[in-house]
């Protein structure tokens, strides 16, 4: 069975400083994966996302960018933490193919990020 | 940008009552999706819409795709303390790949 790992659960980081967040998947190949912030109860924006090894779309111009070295993993980065990049992170992953693609999309647990 | 808006934002009831969230957007969909999530947790898929009009029945909800896929529906009946949470509609971008979000509605169902 697929499932889908998204690590740390909770982090809390000073302003200016730098960010890693991972997500990896088990159990399929050729993924599209993708990375969201969600707001305290709000809905998902979509900031990135990548349905190849090394490619990467982004939905939204920010101080954050992504990074797909292997077919199963996704990573979110930042150089430099401002207080607005706070906020829930979710990463998911969704199968893809012409004719198939109102396919599921499978969230991790997300990650709380606190800047401080 | 294929904007999803949903209303209310937030709607609080007592158990035994029956509600109806929307979701509408200017665009043409060819399908959309609804999810639910719980605090702290990712969202899990409940249903998908494809064809315009199309109904479909999960127990108490009940799914509608608007006749000219711009709109969708979720009526819950008998809403029950379980039903508590973020209901979310989501559509898939004009590039097909990417799954846009509206910004949810809020559930709290009360004893």
């Amino acid at each position: 069975s697929q499932t889908i790992h998204q690590w740390p659960a909770t982090l809390v980081q000073p302003v200016g400083s730098p960010l890693s967040l991972e997500c990896t998947v088990e159990g399929t190949s050729n993924p599209n994966l993708y990375w969201y912030r969600q707001a305290a109860g709000r809905g998902l924006q979509l900031l990135f996302y990548s349905v190849g090894i090394g490619q990467i779309s982004s939905e939204v111009p920010q101080n954050l960018s992504a990074s797909r070295p292997q077919d199963r993993q996704f990573i979110l980065s930042s150089k430099k933490l401002l207080l607005s990049d706070s906020g829930f992170y979710l990463c998911a992953w969704k199968l893809w193919a012409f004719g198939a693609m109102n396919t599921e999309a499978f969230f991790g647990q997300g990650t709380r990020l606190t800047v401080v | 940008t294929q904007l999803l808006e949903q209303s209310p934002q937030f709607l609080s009831i007592q158990e035994g009552e029956n509600l109806t969230v929307y979701c509408n957007s200017s665009s043409v969909f060819s399908s959309l999706q609804w999810y639910r999530q719980e605090p702290g947790e990712g969202p899990v898929l409940l249903v998908t819409v494809v064809t315009g009009g199309e109904v479909k029945k999960l127990k108490r909800l009940t799914f509608q795709f608007g006749d000219a896929r711009k709109d969708s529906s979720l009526h819950i009946t008998a809403a029950q303390p379980g039903d508590t949470g973020l209901y979310l509609c989501a559509g898939l971008t004009n590039s097909g790949y990417a799954l846009n979000f509206g910004k949810g509605t809020s559930l709290l169902v009360t004893p």
